[in-house]
């Protein structure tokens, strides 16, 4: 079974900085994807950025890039230009790419124990 | 844009009761999913459900649990007979496809509903 483990339960920024937040996962696959959520107070899961392994280019989205190490089975998430709005709780996730006999995605997400991300003015 | 919307966002029960949790995936999503956060802890998959039935559960998802598509767009999470330790905030999401689809289509959630069992 995969594991996802976030080994920073909290982390602060002050706005405007640079911040990583780190996570590790364990999996015996090759194929795979991996995933941020970002959950704000308002509760709502939100998909920040995914990474496929078979990509070696690190994915990117406006202020948010991975640094994706398949080696190392590392995903780290790195915020630029950190904002007020980005104070929340960040999840990672990872995904199988295998499926079952019917050839429909297995697809459940197995999440890290999340990172509490404060921004401070 | 659209999103997964989940109702009711709190729900209290007393322990022993049936208690039915609602959610209206995206209207073109074909997969569908229950996870759940026990406070303070991480969030947790519960099942999946893909053309009218389960394509994979947890160990967590035993017979106290179901769900059901009982019309076009609803998908519904039933706890027959409510424990303590089914307090938690319940997520339902949807994704338009699995990996027949397309590879690593994205599971959009919901706001989640918090289910406190007294």
């Amino acid at each position: 079974a995969q594991t996802v483990t976030q080994s920073q339960p909290e982390m602060s920024v002050q706005e405007a900085e640079t911040v990583t937040l780190s996570c590790t996962y364990d999996t015996s696959e090759s194929d795979y994807y991996l995933f941020w959520y970002k959950q704000p107070p308002s509760r709502q899961m939100i998909l920040v950025i995914r990474q496929e392994a078979y990509k070696q280019q690190n994915a990117t989205e406006n202020r948010f890039s991975v640094n994706f190490q398949k080696a190392a089975k590392s995903f780290s998430l790195k915020i630029s230009d950190s904002q007020l709005g980005d104070a929340a709780m960040y999840f990672c996730a990872y995904r199988s790419s295998l499926s079952n006999a019917g050839g429909t995605s297995y697809g459940k997400l197995t999440f890290g124990q999340g990172t509490i991300l404060t921004v401070h003015p | 844009e659209p999103e997964v919307t989940q109702t009711p966002s709190h729900q209290v029960t007393q322990m022993g009761q049936e208690v039915i949790l609602r959610c209206v995936p995206i209207s073109n999503h074909l997969y569908f999913y229950w996870y759940r956060q026990i406070l303070g802890q991480k969030v947790e998959f519960l099942v999946s459900f893909y053309n009218n039935e389960i394509s994979e559960k947890s160990e967590i998802f035993d017979d106290q649990f179901s769900v059901e598509r009982p019309d076009g767009s609803n998908f519904t999470l039933k706890i027959r007979s409510t424990k303590l330790e089914d307090s938690a905030m319940y997520f339902c999401a949807s994704s338009v496809g699995g990996l027949r689809e397309g590879r690593n289509q994205p599971q959009h959630f919901g706001d989640g509903t918090r289910l406190s069992i007294l």
